[in-house]
């Protein structure tokens, strides 16, 4: 019940095309939905987040889609640069209680020019 | 604001050895969390941390501890390492427990040889 599984494990986009992963919990105590980007040899940087009283969240070229009673959320990146190709982490974590996230397997974008 | 530092970055350390990991979180912040990251698991939560105490812990056995001292800086200690603990550890801070954005640093590269 704690996971959150993420999907496609890797993913090639045309630059200036759209990437699209997806994440699905079990956990309907998880409110709130953090995405994670991470370079070789760095840790992961908070991308942008969702809480889940909005459907959906955009910040520049990124975007959340979120569908509370499907349990699953998406990251969508428009305009996709080689610069993005990074791992992307979906995760969730829930108020209230200890601060543990659960982070999806992680997706590993490459974006080719 | 100086981000989450961890050190050492890099080390290589015996089987059956013990290693201890640093990290100083965002100035702040009380709340710190340790991860481990591995090619075959992704990011599995070890334990957090908030105002001293253990909060949480994950599924990992005895041999991985940690504190937290006053000033909020933690440490985490591997004992008896074996080739298995080879990962990127990754400490991250956040201003509170639960349900918040979590900041990571860039992670101690552990090698067991």
């Amino acid at each position: 019940q704690q996971q959150v599984k993420q999907s496609p494990q890797s993913l090639i986009v045309q630059k200036g095309g759209i990437s699209i992963i997806n994440c699905a919990y079990e956990n309907t105590a998880f409110d709130y939905f953090p995405w994670y980007q991470q370079f070789p040899g760095k840790g992961p940087a908070l991308l942008i987040a969702i809480r889940p009283d909005v459907s959906e969240k955009k910040e520049g070229r990124f975007t959340i889609s979120f569908n509370k009673s499907a349990k699953q959320f998406s990251l969508h990146i428009m305009d996709s640069q080689p610069g993005d190709s990074a791992t992307y982490f979906c995760a969730a974590s829930a108020s209230g209680g200890y601060q543990k996230v659960t982070f999806g397997t992680g997706t590993k974008l490459q974006v080719i020019p | 604001k100086a981000g989450v530092t961890q050190t050492p970055r890099y080390l290589i350390k015996t089987r059956g050895q013990q290693v201890t990991l640093s990290c100083s979180p965002i100035s702040g912040h009380r709340s710190v969390s340790w991860y481990q990251q591995t090619p075959g698991q992704g990011l599995q939560f070890l334990f957090e941390y908030f105002s001293e105490t253990q909060r949480n812990k994950g599924n990992f056995p005895g041999r991985f501890s940690g504190r937290q001292f006053s000033n909020s800086r933690s440490e985490m200690n591997v004992s008896t390492l074996e080739l298995g603990d080879s990962a990127l550890y990754l400490c991250a801070s956040s201003p509170r427990t639960g349900g918040s954005t979590i900041y990571f640093g860039e992670g101690s590269w552990l090698t067991v040889v």
